[in-house]
């Protein structure tokens, strides 16, 4: 079983309006937690990194927000625009492991015009 | 290089053929990671290169897969006699230890 989930799978959204991307884990304990932004055909982009101990961490119109106590975080998108479009991936990291990053599944969002 | 940078691009290659996919990370950092991501899929850990460390090679899937990382920089992912179920985008990553992981386009390779 993936130890990270997302949800949703994917997502429609109008150009300008907001939305906001789940992500559920159950690694533990962890060192921090990582959003990405991966457009089709290239690779992962880093959006975020917050440790056990952060709240939220802002990147732009990309807010991320952690709860560590109930293994949940969230990516919210400010006022969306086409560009994007693209697979935002949940990964967290495990202390001692940084090789071993767990990987969600991804949520695949579209804006449309 | 500015950053992580990946060869071929894509890969066509027939069953029980070898290949090498090719990473040269960003200069300066000492981490190296490959991920397989098939269609649809999250990423899959293969093998993570650490410094002079001994590389973690727990997510390699079978015996045909092998990686050396020469020199601390360039890295090479071979696989042998390849199977179909080989076919996947191959993601390589670098960074510095515990910093934000730079992402190369990747290797897109097909198996017939």
């Amino acid at each position: 079983k993936n130890q990270v989930e997302q949800s949703p799978q994917s997502l429609i959204i109008l150009e300008g309006k907001n939305c906001t991307l789940q992500c559920n884990y159950t690694v533990s304990p962890f060192s921090n937690l990582r959003w990405y932004k991966q457009d089709t055909g290239r690779g992962p982009v880093s959006l975020t990194i917050m440790t056990f101990s952060e709240n939220t961490k802002s990147n732009g119109r990309y807010t991320a927000t952690l709860d560590a106590d109930t293994k949940q975080s969230s990516l919210h998108i400010t006022a969306s625009q086409l560009s994007d479009s693209a697979s935002y991936i949940c990964v967290v990291s495990v202390p001692d492991s940084w090789g071993k990053l767990q990987f969600g599944a991804g949520t695949q969002v579209v804006v449309t015009p | 290089g500015a950053g992580v940078s990946q060869s071929p691009s894509n890969k066509v290659t027939e069953k029980g053929k070898d290949v090498e996919l090719r990473c040269d990370p960003i200069s300066g950092h000492t981490a190296l990671y490959w991920y397989r991501q098939s269609l649809g899929q999250g990423l899959e850990f293969l093998i993570y290169f650490q410094g002079n460390s001994a590389p973690d090679k727990s997510g390699l899937p079978s015996d045909r897969f092998s990686a050396e990382r020469t020199g601390g920089s360039v890295s090479t992912l071979t696989i042998q006699r390849t199977q179909q179920e080989d076919s996947a985008v191959y993601l390589c990553a670098s960074s510095l230890v515990g910093g934000h992981l730079f992402f190369g386009s990747g290797t897109q390779l097909s198996v017939l």
